[in-house]
């Protein structure tokens, strides 16, 4: 079965370091999302991507945040100065036709 | 904010059915009822979801109430690999709509 896969599964990074999270979202979907839980906290919505641009973004998903489908097959959020509050399991999700949503297996992103 | 109710926690014995149910009394006309899982802090794995309709899959059955304010999630006979926090979202069925989750229900399958 199709799944959404991430990496890397774990980063550690220091303060006012930039990263990049990779998804590869299921090949034939065409909507794009990212969502953040911090630890013991809610899944959050950040931003939803469809036809090359950003359909709705949340207000966590501020100028240090960017979102890129660079080839056919990666989607990618860039946190540009990460800060501490950034620590969080960073999840992407894919959808078909914009309503079943399916969820990669996340990021733990740990910011020092 | 989340548009739906649930129980913080519940506990269900192995083997035996598991009923979460869920509130949305403000559920409007396009909007489904949809159910995810997370296991510990893993990705959230989607359920179930229905209009409706009584809808049934190989994991679980949704029940939901004729005046649509309400669902029930079933789980036939849960088993310890169950445990985990239970979503229920209403989503509107516009294309790409983002999902908002709420603290979900808790539960705990025991031996």
């Amino acid at each position: 079965e199709p799944e959404v896969t991430q990496t890397p599964s774990h980063q550690v990074t220091q303060m006012g370091q930039e990263v990049i999270l990779r998804c590869v979202p299921i090949s034939n979907h065409l909507y794009f999302y990212w969502y953040r839980q911090i630890l013991g906290q809610k899944v959050e919505f950040l931003v939803s991507f469809y036809n090359n641009e950003i359909s709705e973004k949340s207000e966590i998903f501020d100028d240090q945040f960017s979102v890129e489908r660079p080839d056919g097959s990666n989607f990618t959020l860039k946190i540009r100065s990460t800060k501490l509050e950034d620590s969080a399991m960073y999840f992407c999700a894919s959808s078909v036709g914009g309503t079943t949503q399916y969820f990669g297996p996340g990021t733990r992103l740990l910011v020092l | 904010d989340a548009k739906t109710t649930q129980p913080t926690s519940m506990d269900c014995a192995e083997g035996r059915a598991a009923n979460l149910p869920c509130n949305h009394s403000t559920i409007s006309g396009n909007e489904y009822v949809y159910w995810y899982r997370q296991i510990h802090s893993q990705g959230p794995q989607y359920i179930i979801h229905g209009l409706k309709n009584n809808e049934t899959n190989e994991m679980a059955s949704l029940i939901i109430t004729e005046d649509r304010k309400s669902s029930t999630l079933i789980l036939p006979h849960a088993t310890l690999r169950d445990t985990a926090v239970y979503y229920c979202i209403v989503r509107d069925y516009n294309q790409g709509g983002k999902l908002i989750f709420g603290q979900g229900t808790e539960l705990s399958v025991k031996p």
